[in-house]
């Protein structure tokens, strides 16, 4: 069975720019979450979607958003990208959105903003 | 917010076994104590999850002592490929399966 898909998985962008970033979770799976990591730090929590719906948020702003569509897959857009926004972004899926589940991860797309 | 603390480091040789202990002063008394993995430029990796006493699965133990104030991933003989990132994963917040990430221990297994 494949994982967790990202795409893409590296990409540059410039200040101010806009950024798409998609995942494609474990076939079943209904949930997905979105992560970013700084480097030399864990990830921290973005958001949560289940069955199309945000389940949960992060402490990010606005100029991040995210949405799931009817195959489950999602995308996470980030508008007027800063410098601070370069990192690696993580997608994982999980069958459900209840606490325990386990969380499976993809490779993670390696955004860096010159 | 309940918080997790652990070492920033650990070294280690090829076929010791290594603990990693983990203080969550303020778990709640339904949340369940996670680890991951994580290796260079990859997505971390579900180790082991538990509740209470002792867990055990092909790759890992885990210990939680009766007030469940901190755990302790046992790795048994290590080997090179286990030199990663090893994350105990606090409480969750709110209803929804949301992972809250720590800076995590870093392991190098030596020659």
């Amino acid at each position: 069975d494949a994982g967790v898909t990202q795409s893409p998985t590296h990409l540059i962008k410039t200040r101010g720019q806009h950024v798409t970033l998609r995942c494609s979770p474990i076939s079943g799976h209904k949930s997905v979450s979105w992560y970013q990591q700084v480097l030399g730090q864990g990830p921290q929590f973005i958001f949560q979607y289940y069955e199309k719906e945000e389940r949960g948020r992060g402490n990010f702003p606005d100029r991040f958003s995210a949405r799931q569509f009817p195959n489950y897959s999602s995308e996470l857009n980030v508008n007027a990208l800063l410098l601070g926004d370069s990192a690696l972004y993580l997608c994982a899926s999980s069958l459900t959105s209840g606490r325990g589940n386990e969380q499976f991860f993809g490779p993670g797309t390696r955004l860096t903003v010159l | 917010l309940a918080k997790t603390t652990q070492p920033i480091s650990m070294d280690s040789y090829e076929g010791q076994e290594v603990n990693i202990t983990c203080s969550h002063n303020n778990i709640a008394t339904n949340d369940y104590i996670t680890w991951y993995q994580q290796f260079p430029s990859q997505g971390p990796r579900f180790i082991i999850q538990g509740y209470k006493t002792k867990v055990t699965n092909e790759v890992a133990s885990l210990f939680i002592p009766a007030d469940r104030k901190s755990s302790t991933l046992s790795l048994p003989r290590v080997s090179l490929s286990d030199t990663a990132v090893y994350y105990c994963l606090g409480p969750f917040s709110g209803g929804y399966n949301k992972l809250i990430f720590g800076a995590g221990t870093r392991l190098a297994v030596h020659p």
